[in-house]
Protein backbone atom coordinates (compact mmCIF):
# COMPACT_ATOMS: atom_id res chain seq x y z
CA UNK A 1 0.00 0.00 0.00
CA UNK A 2 1.47 3.66 -1.22
CA UNK A 3 2.14 5.88 2.03
CA UNK A 4 3.13 9.85 1.42
CA UNK A 5 5.03 11.49 3.92
CA UNK A 6 5.12 15.30 4.05
CA UNK A 7 7.80 17.36 5.89
CA UNK A 8 7.73 19.35 7.42
CA UNK A 9 4.13 19.82 8.50
CA UNK A 10 4.46 23.31 9.02
CA UNK A 11 6.60 25.95 8.21
CA UNK A 12 7.02 29.83 9.28
CA UNK A 13 9.88 31.83 7.06
CA UNK A 14 10.25 35.36 6.56
CA UNK A 15 9.14 37.10 3.20
CA UNK A 16 11.83 36.44 0.53
CA UNK A 17 13.35 33.27 1.75
CA UNK A 18 13.65 30.34 -0.83
CA UNK A 19 12.68 27.13 0.99
CA UNK A 20 12.18 23.62 0.35
CA UNK A 21 9.19 21.08 0.70
CA UNK A 22 9.54 17.40 0.93
CA UNK A 23 7.55 14.47 0.25
CA UNK A 24 8.58 11.02 0.41
CA UNK A 25 6.65 7.70 -1.31
CA UNK A 26 6.89 3.98 -0.18
CA UNK A 27 5.75 2.77 -3.10
CA UNK A 28 8.06 3.65 -6.30
CA UNK A 29 5.74 2.25 -8.85
CA UNK A 30 4.41 5.49 -10.19
CA UNK A 31 2.92 6.60 -13.24
CA UNK A 32 3.49 10.78 -12.12
CA UNK A 33 3.21 12.89 -9.01
CA UNK A 34 1.63 16.03 -8.61
CA UNK A 35 2.27 19.30 -6.12
CA UNK A 36 -0.97 21.16 -5.49
CA UNK A 37 -1.81 24.14 -3.48
CA UNK A 38 -4.31 24.41 -1.34
CA UNK A 39 -5.87 27.64 0.36
CA UNK A 40 -7.72 27.70 3.40
CA UNK A 41 -11.70 26.58 2.47
CA UNK A 42 -10.70 26.09 -1.25
CA UNK A 43 -9.91 23.05 -3.36
CA UNK A 44 -6.67 22.37 -4.70
CA UNK A 45 -4.88 24.08 -7.79
CA UNK A 46 -2.30 21.82 -9.57
CA UNK A 47 1.02 23.59 -9.23
CA UNK A 48 2.88 20.82 -11.02
CA UNK A 49 2.97 17.13 -12.43
CA UNK A 50 6.09 15.88 -13.09
CA UNK A 51 6.48 12.29 -15.01
CA UNK A 52 7.87 9.05 -13.44
CA UNK A 53 9.88 9.29 -16.52
CA UNK A 54 11.28 13.05 -15.39
CA UNK A 55 13.61 14.88 -12.93
CA UNK A 56 12.25 17.63 -12.65
CA UNK A 57 9.34 20.06 -13.80
CA UNK A 58 9.44 24.56 -13.26
CA UNK A 59 7.14 26.71 -13.36
CA UNK A 60 7.97 30.57 -12.54
CA UNK A 61 9.36 30.54 -9.04
CA UNK A 62 8.34 27.21 -8.46
CA UNK A 63 11.15 23.99 -9.33
CA UNK A 64 9.77 20.37 -8.41
CA UNK A 65 12.21 17.46 -8.55
CA UNK A 66 11.91 13.45 -8.37
CA UNK A 67 14.25 10.74 -7.61
CA UNK A 68 11.77 7.76 -8.03
CA UNK A 69 14.50 5.12 -7.01
CA UNK A 70 14.84 6.62 -3.77
CA UNK A 71 11.25 7.43 -3.05
CA UNK A 72 11.23 11.59 -2.64
CA UNK A 73 10.59 14.51 -4.55
CA UNK A 74 11.16 18.14 -3.72
CA UNK A 75 9.28 21.26 -4.21
CA UNK A 76 11.30 24.60 -4.03
CA UNK A 77 9.78 27.93 -3.58
CA UNK A 78 11.92 30.84 -4.71
CA UNK A 79 11.91 34.46 -3.40
CA UNK A 80 9.07 33.53 -1.01
CA UNK A 81 6.10 36.01 -0.94
CA UNK A 82 3.37 36.70 1.45
CA UNK A 83 0.77 35.11 -1.14
CA UNK A 84 2.28 31.66 -1.19
CA UNK A 85 0.97 31.21 2.33
CA UNK A 86 -1.28 28.00 1.65
CA UNK A 87 -0.99 24.20 2.36
CA UNK A 88 1.33 22.35 0.16
CA UNK A 89 0.45 18.77 -0.81
CA UNK A 90 2.02 16.03 -2.85
CA UNK A 91 -0.08 13.19 -4.66
CA UNK A 92 1.31 10.37 -6.26
CA UNK A 93 -0.56 8.37 -8.95
CA UNK A 94 -0.02 4.06 -9.34
CA UNK A 95 1.63 2.73 -12.61
CA UNK A 96 -0.34 0.27 -12.96
CA UNK A 97 -3.96 1.10 -14.80
CA UNK A 98 -5.23 -2.08 -12.58
CA UNK A 99 -4.83 0.10 -9.74
CA UNK A 100 -7.25 3.06 -11.21
CA UNK A 101 -6.08 6.58 -11.49
CA UNK A 102 -5.91 6.96 -7.88
CA UNK A 103 -3.82 9.91 -6.25
CA UNK A 104 -2.28 8.80 -2.93
CA UNK A 105 -1.48 12.45 -0.74
CA UNK A 106 0.58 13.34 1.78
CA UNK A 107 -1.00 15.65 4.56
CA UNK A 108 0.57 18.83 3.20
CA UNK A 109 2.44 21.18 4.48
CA UNK A 110 0.98 24.36 5.94
CA UNK A 111 3.32 27.20 4.78
CA UNK A 112 3.26 30.74 6.32
CA UNK A 113 5.26 33.70 4.91
CA UNK A 114 5.67 36.88 6.73
CA UNK A 115 5.81 39.54 5.49
CA UNK B 1 -12.41 26.89 -20.08
CA UNK B 2 -14.90 26.18 -17.03
CA UNK B 3 -13.70 24.14 -13.82
CA UNK B 4 -15.14 21.60 -11.87
CA UNK B 5 -18.40 22.84 -10.39
CA UNK B 6 -19.95 21.26 -6.89
CA UNK B 7 -22.47 22.37 -4.93
CA UNK B 8 -23.58 23.25 -2.13
CA UNK B 9 -20.24 24.83 -0.22
CA UNK B 10 -21.33 24.59 2.79
CA UNK B 11 -23.60 22.36 4.53
CA UNK B 12 -24.48 21.93 8.63
CA UNK B 13 -26.86 18.69 9.42
CA UNK B 14 -27.32 16.50 12.84
CA UNK B 15 -26.30 13.22 12.81
CA UNK B 16 -28.20 10.32 11.67
CA UNK B 17 -29.92 12.68 8.90
CA UNK B 18 -28.93 12.64 5.35
CA UNK B 19 -27.19 14.96 2.64
CA UNK B 20 -26.36 15.08 -0.86
CA UNK B 21 -23.63 16.65 -2.85
CA UNK B 22 -23.58 17.19 -6.34
CA UNK B 23 -20.29 17.51 -9.19
CA UNK B 24 -20.35 18.72 -12.60
CA UNK B 25 -16.95 18.00 -14.60
CA UNK B 26 -14.88 19.65 -16.99
CA UNK B 27 -16.39 19.38 -20.25
CA UNK B 28 -15.02 16.11 -21.92
CA UNK B 29 -13.79 14.82 -19.14
CA UNK B 30 -14.47 10.98 -18.88
CA UNK B 31 -13.70 10.36 -15.22
CA UNK B 32 -15.01 11.16 -12.49
CA UNK B 33 -13.76 11.26 -8.62
CA UNK B 34 -14.76 12.18 -5.15
CA UNK B 35 -12.41 12.79 -2.61
CA UNK B 36 -13.15 12.92 1.41
CA UNK B 37 -10.51 15.55 3.23
CA UNK B 38 -10.79 15.56 7.29
CA UNK B 39 -9.41 18.63 9.00
CA UNK B 40 -5.48 18.16 8.89
CA UNK B 41 -5.44 15.52 6.53
CA UNK B 42 -4.46 14.78 2.63
CA UNK B 43 -7.58 14.07 0.48
CA UNK B 44 -8.27 10.34 0.33
CA UNK B 45 -10.14 8.77 -2.61
CA UNK B 46 -13.68 7.42 -1.66
CA UNK B 47 -15.19 6.31 -5.71
CA UNK B 48 -13.45 6.86 -8.83
CA UNK B 49 -16.02 6.95 -12.10
CA UNK B 50 -15.17 6.15 -15.53
CA UNK B 51 -17.88 7.35 -17.82
CA UNK B 52 -21.14 5.75 -16.15
CA UNK B 53 -19.12 3.04 -14.76
CA UNK B 54 -17.15 2.24 -11.38
CA UNK B 55 -13.57 1.79 -11.58
CA UNK B 56 -12.88 2.01 -8.10
CA UNK B 57 -14.84 2.19 -4.58
CA UNK B 58 -12.76 0.09 -2.16
CA UNK B 59 -12.19 3.10 0.13
CA UNK B 60 -16.16 3.75 -0.12
CA UNK B 61 -18.05 3.07 3.00
CA UNK B 62 -20.76 1.41 1.57
CA UNK B 63 -22.76 1.08 4.17
CA UNK B 64 -24.30 4.83 4.69
CA UNK B 65 -22.61 6.02 1.17
CA UNK B 66 -23.71 5.75 -2.32
CA UNK B 67 -22.77 7.84 -5.51
CA UNK B 68 -24.10 7.89 -8.99
CA UNK B 69 -22.89 9.46 -12.37
CA UNK B 70 -25.70 10.28 -14.60
CA UNK B 71 -25.40 9.67 -18.26
CA UNK B 72 -21.60 10.33 -18.00
CA UNK B 73 -21.50 13.93 -17.26
CA UNK B 74 -23.18 14.82 -13.45
CA UNK B 75 -22.53 12.93 -10.36
CA UNK B 76 -24.33 13.07 -6.96
CA UNK B 77 -22.83 11.76 -3.70
CA UNK B 78 -24.98 10.51 -0.74
CA UNK B 79 -24.62 9.89 2.57
CA UNK B 80 -27.53 8.21 4.76
CA UNK B 81 -27.34 8.47 8.04
CA UNK B 82 -24.27 10.64 8.31
CA UNK B 83 -22.31 10.29 11.23
CA UNK B 84 -20.06 12.99 13.17
CA UNK B 85 -17.19 11.44 11.76
CA UNK B 86 -17.89 12.38 8.15
CA UNK B 87 -17.58 16.20 8.72
CA UNK B 88 -14.64 16.61 6.47
CA UNK B 89 -14.52 18.55 2.98
CA UNK B 90 -15.72 16.61 -0.16
CA UNK B 91 -13.85 17.16 -3.23
CA UNK B 92 -14.68 16.08 -6.65
CA UNK B 93 -12.22 15.89 -9.17
CA UNK B 94 -12.33 15.26 -13.31
CA UNK B 95 -9.64 14.46 -15.53
CA UNK B 96 -9.37 13.76 -19.57
CA UNK B 97 -6.54 11.48 -19.50
CA UNK B 98 -4.27 9.54 -16.26
CA UNK B 99 -2.39 12.71 -16.67
CA UNK B 100 -3.93 15.59 -14.01
CA UNK B 101 -6.55 15.70 -12.29
CA UNK B 102 -8.51 18.86 -11.92
CA UNK B 103 -10.56 19.58 -8.43
CA UNK B 104 -13.75 21.74 -7.96
CA UNK B 105 -13.81 24.09 -4.44
CA UNK B 106 -15.14 21.32 -2.13
CA UNK B 107 -17.75 21.48 -0.08
CA UNK B 108 -17.59 21.55 3.32
CA UNK B 109 -19.56 19.17 5.62
CA UNK B 110 -19.94 19.56 9.52
CA UNK B 111 -22.25 16.81 11.11
CA UNK B 112 -23.53 17.93 14.71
Amino acid sequence: KQEVTQIPAALSVPEGENLVLNCSFTDSAIYNLQWFRQDPGKGLTSLLLIQSSQREQTSGRLNASLDKSSGRSTLYIAASQPGDSATYLCAVRPRWETSGSRLTFGEGTQLTVNP
Amino acid sequence: EAGVAQSPRYKIIEKRQSVAFWCNPISGHATLYWYQQILGQGPKLLIQFQNNGVVDDSQLPKDRFSAERLKGVDSTLKIQPAKLEDSAVYLCASSLTRDEQFFGPGTRLTVL
